[in-house]
């Protein structure tokens, strides 16, 4: 089965650029998720969808959103970007149901200039 | 609020011994908590979970964790290491109801040859 499918896998922005990050979930995986991976800070949740639905969001700021197409596919935008928003993006699936492991793509690497 | 911490940086062990990474843990209510494992330029790998049921779970490449409630501990274990192993290890514990994760800083496996 194929995996978890992220592109691109590398970006570079400049500041107050915006950018769009897409995500191909598993088949059968109706849950996606994004988390962000900054140096210094780990590993944080941003957001989940789940059946078109943004169901919950992590502690970021507004201009971080996205979406979950019908085919179960997401995107991640991030608006006005900053310095700080230089980071690993990692998309996760599951299939419905609270103890399906998420499962991982390899991430897209946005580096801001 | 729950939390996951790992507190060690990294642990070094040579080919062939065992290994166990620490991890411990703080929700309210059961936990649901996981094993991942993270490669150079990679995203996150599933190991294992634990939902409920045995202490000691087992999941992929011979790895297992025990499960202590009293200890709110869940730590990685192998009975013997390969240098192939070596990699950055992240516990995670999952929100009830908001399905987010919350990972550990995480902790850098080196197994010497």
């Amino acid at each position: 089965e194929a995996g978890v499918t992220q592109s691109p896998t590398h970006l570079i922005k400049t500041r107050g650029q915006q950018v769009t990050l897409r995500c191909s979930p598993i088949s059968g995986h109706t849950s996606v998720y994004w988390y962000q991976q900054a140096l210094g800070l780990g590993l944080q949740f941003l957001l989940w969808y789940d059946e078109g639905e943004e169901r919950n969001r992590g502690n970021f700021p507004p201009r971080f959103s996205g979406r979950q197409f019908p085919n179960y596919s997401s995107e991640l935008n991030v608006n006005a970007l900053e310095l700080e928003d230089s980071a690993l993006y990692l998309c996760a699936s599951s299939r419905q149901g609270g103890a399906q492991p998420q499962h991982f793509g390899d991430g897209t690497r946005l580096s801001i200039l | 609020a729950q939390s996951v911490a790992q507190p060690e940086d990294q642990v070094n062990v040579a080919e062939g011994n065992p290994l166990t990474v620490k991890c411990t843990y703080s929700v309210s209510g059961n936990p649901y908590l996981f094993w991942y494992v993270q490669y150079p330029n990679r995203g996150l790998q599933f190991l294992l979970k634990y939902i409920t049921g045995d202490n000691l779970v087992k999941g992929s490449y011979g790895f297992e964790a025990e499960f202590n409630k009293s200890q709110t501990s869940f730590h990685l274990k192998k009975p013997s290491a390969l240098v192939s192993d070596s990699a950055l290890y992240f516990c995670a514990v999952r929100d009830t109801g908001r399905r987010a994760l919350t990972f550990g800083s995480g902790t850098r496996l080196q197994v010497q040859p």
